[in-house]
């Protein structure tokens, strides 16, 4: 267990829906990351926060936002939903906002637009 | 734009045989290469981690090998079991963030 926690674990949806997926870090990590896991693909960075602050982006839609809470809980928000949005969710945290640090990763939200 | 390219894309390998996959990077501003193990249904964890200052880096069954002139690195795991049938990503980290592999699935058959 790498103490982050995501919910909900599965989401079935329809396209042109909304849908929030919700990461708690670690206790004391300051740092989150949101990443996209589709099928054959590797993980695609989509988008840090240390403290409350978008600190980089990756290759994130402008159909989604992300933002992180002053108890530095993160959600991720995906709007227009469209099929091929289907994908592993996945959260990560670590101490510092670096891409030199361990990144402890959550269980996933599985997300799947029909 | 791949910036950290991993090979191959899956292996099949017996038990007690060594599994080896590669990375090769381009940006020479990366300077923290860690691999990571995801078993199906779990997220991602940290395996091993090497910095660009070591050339081989050894924890157990599992050995990273850095090359800078090359800009490649390397994982093998040295006597698979069947419980390393796993995905494997490289990554490769600079500046705020981890950029990675488009990952190995290893499948070590009994």
């Amino acid at each position: 267990d790498s103490g982050v926690t995501q919910t909900p674990k599965h989401l079935i949806t329809a396209t042109g829906q909304r849908v929030t997926l919700r990461c708690s870090p670690r206790s004391g990590d300051l740092s989150v990351y949101w990443y996209q896991q589709s099928l054959d693909q590797g993980l695609q960075f989509l988008i840090q926060y240390y403290n409350g602050e978008e600190r980089a982006k990756g290759n994130i839609l402008e159909r989604f936002s992300a933002q992180q809470f002053p108890d530095l809980h993160s959600e991720l928000n995906l709007s227009s939903l469209e099929l091929g949005d289907s994908a592993l969710y996945f959260c990560a945290s670590s101490v510092r906002p670096s891409g030199r640090y361990e990144q402890f990763f959550g269980p996933g939200t599985r997300l799947t637009v029909l | 734009q791949q910036q950290v390219k991993q090979s191959p894309q899956s292996l099949i390998v017996q038990k007690g045989g060594i599994s080896i996959i590669n990375c090769a990077y381009e940006n020479t501003a990366f300077d923290y290469f860690p691999w990571y193990q995801q078993f199906p249904g779990k997220g991602p964890a940290l395996l091993i981690a090497i910095r660009p200052d070591v050339s081989e880096k050894k924890e157990g069954r599992f050995t990273i090998s850095f090359n800078k002139s090359a800009k490649q690195f390397s994982l093998h795991i040295m006597d698979s079991q069947p419980g390393d049938s796993a995905t494997y990503f490289c990554a490769a980290g600079a500046g705020n963030k981890l950029t990675f592999g488009g990952g190995t699935r290893v499948l070590v058959k009994p």
